[in-house]
């Protein structure tokens, strides 16, 4: 099974900052089949980012993800209130067997 | 627009079974794999079970290989779990979640139930 392990836990920024948050994995991840979600308190997982750098549909052009084999990184540009959430990485590319991180705590500073 | 919908959660006593359903709609159910994925208490994300389209190909995570089986009527947009030899470990918000391309089984998701809640406790 592969291991996503996130940080920092919790990242203390300001509107307007820019915010990034780290996934390693503890092997490689296969065609860099990783992705991001965002969850705000009390709703469901929103999906950001899969391939690792490709974004959603309907998400703004401030969060963008990049990296590859075992490092990747979300970043969020010029963040807005609505952004402080926690977020997710998530493999996809290890035989079914599917992991999360722990997660990442955004919150205003 | 894509909704789905869970429901069947509820208080279950240690060693009882529960069935969770998730109803769909919006989008043609038959063409997408779904998974389940839960999020215990104050904790993460953990994926539970996938199955593919047709219904052929399931996969369960390690945690509850054995006691879970997940199951689809594509005929009623309608996507189940069940859940047997239930333990407190198991008490979670149980999201169901969509594949995103159809015909395949890629196990991430672009849209999310808003969860059934299931409490296993004496």
């Amino acid at each position: 099974e592969i291991v996503l392990t996130q940080s920092p836990g919790t990242l203390s920024l300001s509107p307007g900052e820019r915010a990034t948050l780290s996934c390693r994995a503890s092997q490689s991840v296969n065609n860099s089949y990783l992705a991001w979600y965002q969850q705000r308190p009390g709703q469901a997982p929103r999906l950001l980012i899969y391939g690792a750098s490709t974004g959603a549909t309907g998400i703004p052009d401030r969060f963008s993800g990049s990296g590859s084999g075992t490092d990747f990184t979300l970043t969020i540009l010029r963040l807005e209130p609505e952004d402080f959430a926690v977020y997710y990485c998530q493999q996809y590319g290890s035989s079914r067997a599917i992991t999360f991180g722990q997660g990442t705590r955004l919150e205003i500073k | 627009e894509v909704q789905l919908v869970e429901s069947g959660g509820g208080l279950v006593q240690p060693g009882g079974s529960l069935r969770l359903s998730c109803a769909a709609s919006g989008f043609s159910f038959r063409s997408y794999a779904m998974s389940w994925v839960r999020q215990a208490p104050g904790k993460g994300l953990e994926w539970v079970s996938g199955i593919s389209a047709s219904g052929g190909s399931t996969n369960y995570a390690d945690s509850v290989k054995g006691r879970i089986t997940i199951s689809r009527d594509n005929s009623k947009n309608t996507l189940f779990l069940q859940m047997n030899s239930l333990r407190a470990e198991d008490t979670a918000v149980y999201y169901c979640a969509k594949d995103p391309v159809r015909y395949q089984f890629l196990l991430f998701f672009d849209c999310w139930g808003q969860g059934a809640l299931v409490t296993v406790s004496s």
